[in-house]
């Protein structure tokens, strides 16, 4: 069973707060993403990293950003969240190599006011 | 630059028929992956099925087979013997060094 983790699953803010999303996986994988889900379901790719203090942004421009301190953690943090920030986060992990299944967590449902 | 697209947005389909989604991408790669996942509704996406580009030969898992037409860069997905539980947000994914994933088509499965 895949073990990656996200917290909160909802977090409703007030504009111009400074948010933080945790994503977490026991499974050793190298390589972690997130995306972006809009409501009509759309996923984008936002951030992705392949090991320790190694971070690229994805295809869709956003105002996160995240680090990569341990393998195991990737927290995407919002300096100052907008109501334009709001959709579901979805992190995801795998091993190196574009054969690997990637291994999603449950989503975290961001709602700024 | 990659892209994936996939033109159905809805699809339906009844109980124990068959049903065929559509995915096209585009890549200057000659080495990429293919994938299909599924997310059910609220709840977490799961790998359906892939296919390794240098592959001729189409994957199948069960009742999930795919259709790869490398040329035409086209590869759908085809399940037999549709479920209730198959209904879901289907996403066809490509990967070269990162994952992109289409649109995806939701699936409705009728009784």
């Amino acid at each position: 069973e895949a073990d990656i983790y996200q917290t909160p699953r909802y977090l409703v803010i007030g504009t111009g707060k400074k948010i933080t999303l945790e994503c977490s996986q026991t499974m050793g994988h190298d390589k972690m993403y997130w995306y972006q889900q809009d409501p009509g379901m759309e996923l984008h790719l936002i951030h992705y990293s392949y090991g320790v203090n190694s971070t690229e942004k994805g295809d869709l421009s956003s105002e996160s950003t995240v680090s990569r301190i341990r393998t195991e953690h990737f927290p995407l943090t919002l300096e100052s969240a907008r109501p334009s920030h709001t959709s579901q986060y979805l992190c995801a992990s795998s091993e190196s190599g574009g054969w690997n299944e990637q291994f999603f967590g449950p989503g975290t449902r961001l709602t700024v006011l | 630059a990659q892209t994936v697209t996939q033109s159905q947005p809805e699809m339906s389909v009844q109980e124990a028929e068959t049903v065929t989604l559509s995915c096209t991408y585009d890549t200057s790669e000659s080495d990429y992956y293919l994938f299909w996942y599924k997310q059910p509704p609220s709840r977490q996406m799961i790998l359906v099925i892939r296919q390794e580009a240098y592959k001729q030969q189409n994957a199948t898992e069960n009742r999930f087979s795919v259709n790869f037409q490398k040329a035409a860069k086209s590869f759908s997905l085809k399940i037999s013997d549709s479920q209730l539980g198959d209904a879901a947000m289907y996403f066809c994914g490509l990967n070269t060094d990162k994952l992109i994933f289409g649109t995806g088509t939701r699936l409705q499965v009728f009784p």
